[in-house]
């Protein structure tokens, strides 16, 4: 079964500044994806960012990017430019590629991001 | 991508009470499911809402505690039966709307039972 561990349960940066949080995964799996999380305290679950496994360009969208190394099994999550919007828990989630759509999310324990004037 | 309205947002049960949460998507989706997120913790599967059939259930989780329906691509309700404190947690519902899609998620619900 894939797991997904994100090590960090809190960090905080200051407001501008730029903090990476971290996702190692474990899967025998070639094909799959890759996706980052944020759920502010409005519960809401929005997508940051996704990664598809055959790709080796890292995602970015705008101020976030991500570091993607396959062999290591690793995905972290760059934030440039912080801002105070940007408070939220951030949950790494990985996708096996299964083909008609019954594929299921297996998700991290997230990171409490914090994002201080 | 797609917009699930979920309610209600929150509400406060007894114990031994029911409670139906309704997911309506504004455009046909493949797939639909339902989370459970206890407080602080991550999102654990529940179930795989699936249109016209049974609902797939995770290990853990059963239909008569937690009765799924899925009448067509744009509408899910998840019940929670015979409630205890226990199952006070946040219950979010999420769709995709093809393979290899990001999922989207409704606002979730807040749970707490007294």
């Amino acid at each position: 079964a894939q797991t997904v561990t994100q090590s960090q349960p809190e960090m905080s940066v200051q407001e501008a500044e730029t903090v990476t949080l971290s996702c190692t995964y474990d899967t025998s799996e070639n094909n799959y994806y890759l996706f980052w999380y944020k759920q502010p305290p409005s519960r809401q679950m929005i997508l940051v960012i996704r990664q598809e496994a055959y790709k080796q360009q890292n995602a970015t969208e705008n101020r976030f990017s991500v570091n993607f190394q396959k062999a290591a099994k690793s995905f972290s999550l760059k934030i440039s430019d912080s801002q105070l919007g940007d408070t939220a828990m951030y949950f790494c989630a990985f996708m096996k590629q299964l083909g008609g759509g019954s594929e299921k999310l297996v998700f991290g324990k997230g990171t409490k991001l914090t994002v201080n004037p | 991508s797609a917009v699930i309205s979920q309610k209600p947002s929150r509400d406060i049960c007894q114990r031994g009470t029911s409670l139906t949460i309704q997911c309506q998507v504004d455009s046909q989706v493949t797939m639909m499911f339902w989370y459970r997120q206890q407080p602080g913790q991550s999102l654990t599967l529940i179930a795989t809402a699936n249109q016209g059939s049974e609902a797939t259930y995770e290990s853990g989780f059963v239909i008569d505690k937690f009765p799924i329906s899925r009448p067509n691509l744009t509408f899910s309700t998840l019940t929670v039966s015979n409630m205890s404190p226990e199952d006070s947690s946040i219950y979010l519902c999420s769709g995709r709307q093809g393979a290899y899609t990001e999922a989207f998620f409704g606002q979730g619900t807040r749970l707490t039972v007294v």
